[in-house]
C-alpha cells in the first residue's frame, strides 16, 4: 500500500510569487491534515479535511493561504503571494476513520518551501 | 491549552547505550492520545506508538518502549541498546479524544548515535 504522497520535495521561489503543493493521501483515507514547521519550532496544524470538506481550519495563518480537496481525493495548498515568513517544510497526512475517534495519522515527506 | 514539551533539543549517544527521550504534556481533557513519531534523514514522520488516556500500561516493542505516567504528565520513551539507525528526530505529540483531531506536537529531540 503506497504512503501518503507530496509534491515537490522542493520548491525555491521568491516573495510574492505563488507555489501549489500538492498531496496525494493514503488510498481510502477519508481524512487529510496539513501541517507545517518552522525551522526548529514544532509542527503546527494548518487544517482538515473530511473527505472534501473543511472540518477545521482554525490553524490557516492568513487568507494568503487556500486549500483545496475537490473530489476527496488529493488536496492542493496554495499560498499566494508568499512571503519570507512562509518558509518551512510542510506536511501531508491522513487517517482513515471519520467516526468520533482520534485516528492515527500518517505522514508524508513534506514539501521544504523556501522563498527567498 | 494544550501543549507539548520536549525539553531535551539533541541528544548524542554511543552505539549500544540506553536513551532516554522526555515527553511532558499539559491537557484538561480527560480523554486525550500521545503520539510518537520517528523523522528519519529522508523526511518523513513514522509512526511509532499510539496510546489513550485510560491506558497506562507501559509497552515495549523490540528494542523500544514507551513509559506512560498520568501523575507526572509524562509519556517518555527509551531506545535499548541504540543503533546508528536510531538517528533521527523523534516528535511526541497530543491529541484531543473529540471535537477535533488535530495533533499538538512538541518541537522534537534530535538523537545522535555514534558508531
Amino acid at each position: 500500500e503506497a504512503g501518503v504522497t507530496q509534491f515537490p520535495s522542493h520548491s525555491v521561489i521568491e516573495k510574492g510569487q505563488t507555489v501549489t503543493l500538492r498531496c496525494d493521501p493514503i488510498s481510502g483515507h477519508d481524512n487529510l491534515y496539513w501541517y507545517r514547521r518552522v525551522m526548529g519550532k514544532e509542527i503546527k496544524f494548518l487544517l482538515h479535511f473530511v473527505k472534501e470538506s473543511k472540518q477545521d481550519e482554525s490553524g490557516m495563518p492568513n487568507n494568503r493561504f487556500l486549500a483545496e480537496r475537490t473530489g476527496g481525493t488529493y488536496s492542493t495548498l496554495k499560498v499566494q503571494p508568499a512571503e519570507l515568513e512562509d518558509s518551512g517544510v510542510y506536511f501531508c497526512a491522513s487517517s482513515h476513520r471519520t467516526s468520533g475517534v482520534t485516528d492515527t495519522q500518517y505522514f508524508g515527506p513534506g514539501t521544504r518551501l523556501t522563498v527567498l | 491549552a494544550q501543549k507539548v514539551t520536549q525539553a531535551q533539543t539533541e541528544i548524542s549517544v554511543v552505539e549500544k547505550e540506553d536513551v532516554t527521550l522526555d515527553c511532558v504534556y499539559e491537557t484538561r481533557d480527560t480523554t486525550y492520545y500521545l503520539f510518537w513519531y520517528k523523522q528519519p534523514p529522508s523526511g518523513e514522520l513514522v509512526f511509532l506508538i499510539r496510546r489513550n488516556s485510560f491506558d497506562e500500561q507501559n509497552e515495549i516493542s523490540g528494542r523500544y518502549s514507551w513509559n506512560f505516567q498520568k501523575s507526572t504528565s509524562s509519556f517518555n520513551f527509551t531506545i535499548t541498546a541504540s543503533q546508528v539507525v536510531d538517528s533521527a528526530v523523534y516528535f511526541c505529540a497530543l491529541s484531543r479524544g473529540s471535537g477535533t483531531y488535530k495533533y499538538i506536537f512538541g518541537t522534537g529531540t534530535r538523537l545522535k548515535v555514534l558508531a
